[in-house]
């Protein structure tokens, strides 16, 4: 079975400082990977996924992900965070059941 | 395009009650649905998945139930609630083939009192 590490849970950060958020993920195959966030009472979306190809992936609103398939991790960063980026992310592994496993998520705070 | 509804936003029930929450898409066709439970630090827990009319599958043994009346509309209920059911329920949908990026609804709020 897939597993899926969210290694910061909650990250607080200052505006215009650089964000990294690590994913890590268990499964020997093939792998989807997706980045999603959920905004302040809005619904959950898509950040960014990786299928096949380029192993750095960009997303909406400036983030970028990097697959890492020796160290099976998907990590995603932005060089400079704005206050609007304020949210839950939450990392997801899709392997062969096709059925996606989540990251517990990461609350990040920007502050103005 | 497509569009996910879900409701009620919100519901406050009594242990031992029932519990039916709906789930709907429009702007597509044979799409996969899920239910999940969002709990504060735990991520999201798939509780069941559908591929198809009355194909249900479940992820994990509890106190809850799903079905799949229509091609777009997925339930979860339960006989009787608990109150370790209390949380925040979402429904997701994505294409057939292979899955790939899910779709999520704005979620239900149960709190069970």
């Amino acid at each position: 079975a897939q597993s899926v590490s969210q290694h910061n849970h909650h990250v607080i950060l200052s505006e215009a400082a650089s964000l990294e958020l690590g994913c890590n993920y268990s499964y020997g195959g093939t792998v989807n990977l997706f980045w999603y966030v959920q905004y302040p009472g809005q619904h959950l979306q898509l950040l960014l996924k990786y299928f096949s190809g380029d192993p750095l992936v960009k997303g909406i609103k400036g983030f970028e992900a990097e697959f890492i398939k020796s160290k099976f991790s998907f990590n995603l960063r932005k060089p400079s965070v704005q206050w609007s980026d304020t949210a839950e992310y939450f990392c997801a592994v899709e392997g062969g059941s096709y059925i996606p496993t989540f990251g517990r998520g990461t609350s990040l705070i920007v502050h103005p | 395009s497509q569009t996910i509804h879900q409701w009620p936003a919100t519901l406050v029930q009594p242990v031992g009650s029932p519990l039916s929450l709906e789930c709907t898409v429009e702007g597509t066709s044979n799409p996969n649905l899920y239910w999940y439970r969002q709990a504060a630090g735990r991520g999201l827990q798939l509780l069941f998945y559908s591929v198809g009319i009355g194909q249900i599958s479940s992820e994990v043994p509890q106190n809850l139930s799903a079905s799949r009346p229509q091609d777009r509309q997925f339930i979860l209920s339960s006989k009787k609630l608990l109150l370790s059911d209390s949380g925040f329920y979402l429904c997701a949908w994505s294409g057939r083939q292979g899955a790939g990026e899910q779709y999520f609804g704005p979620g239900t709020r149960l709190t069970v009192t």
